[in-house]
């Protein structure tokens, strides 16, 4: 147990919708990750929020966003939704000290875009 | 820019073995290293972590890491497999977070079988 949940577990939608998606976070924790899964792949960093800010940005389009708020839980909202766009969502907070950081992932939530 | 590779994207060992699983990096600075589980439908539980301490890791479940930065290697290892250790493994980097953010930059994926 990484203290870690997203939800929901798992997500239908169709083409051209938007979806949430969502997390919470270990308390204490002040950094949130997202990563994208697709079937047979290792996760792709999307993007990450440090102390409600964005704090890096893989390369994901601008329709991929997202929120981080002050109660240790997080958002990822994706809009216009594509069917390349299924896949496990791993959400993964962590505490920035100096020194390392580690972060714990939640079991994710599978997306189907049919 | 960092990258992982591992090689072998299946690995089946029979029960009782040595499991090995390879692992080499890129990283332009000191990074940081990490070993992941993944069980089906399942998300990402830690192994065990390099942080510029030692550089022999011991992790959870037995499995212990070496990072060799002459081989920009970390491999993973374990004495003797369980069948319990059938699972995806992924090997990941990340930098020192004031550098460019602590990304973490995961390998393909390697799957263990264990035969009884």
């Amino acid at each position: 147990e990484t203290g870690v949940t997203q939800s929901p577990t798992h997500l239908i939608k169709t083409r051209g919708q938007q979806v949430t998606l969502r997390c919470s976070s270990q308390s204490g924790h002040n950094t949130v990750s997202w990563y994208q899964q697709a079937l047979g792949q290792g996760p792709q960093f999307i993007f990450q929020y440090y102390r409600e800010e964005e704090n890096g940005r893989g390369n994901f389009p601008p329709r991929f966003s997202g929120l981080q708020f002050p109660n240790y839980s997080s958002e990822l909202n994706v809009n216009a939704l594509e069917l390349d766009d299924s896949a496990l969502y791993l959400c993964a907070s962590s505490l920035r000290v100096a020194g390392g950081e580690t972060q714990y992932f939640g079991p994710g939530t599978r997306l189907l875009v049919l | 820019a960092q990258s992982v590779t591992q090689l072998g994207s299946h690995v089946s060992v029979s029960e009782g073995a040595l499991v090995l699983l390879r692992c080499n990096y890129s990283s332009s600075v000191p990074p940081y290293l990490f070993w992941y589980v993944q069980y089906p439908n399942q998300g990402l539980q830690l192994l065990l972590k390099y942080t510029s301490a030692a550089t022999l890791v011991k992790g959870i479940n037995g499995f212990e890491a070496e990072f060799k930065k002459s081989e920009t290697s970390f491999h993973l290892t374990k004495p003797s497999a369980h069948m319990s250790d059938a699972a995806e493994y992924f090997c990941a980097v990340s930098l020192q977070w004031e550098t460019s953010g602590s990304r973490l930059t995961f390998g393909e994926g390697t799957q263990l079988t264990v035969n009884p």
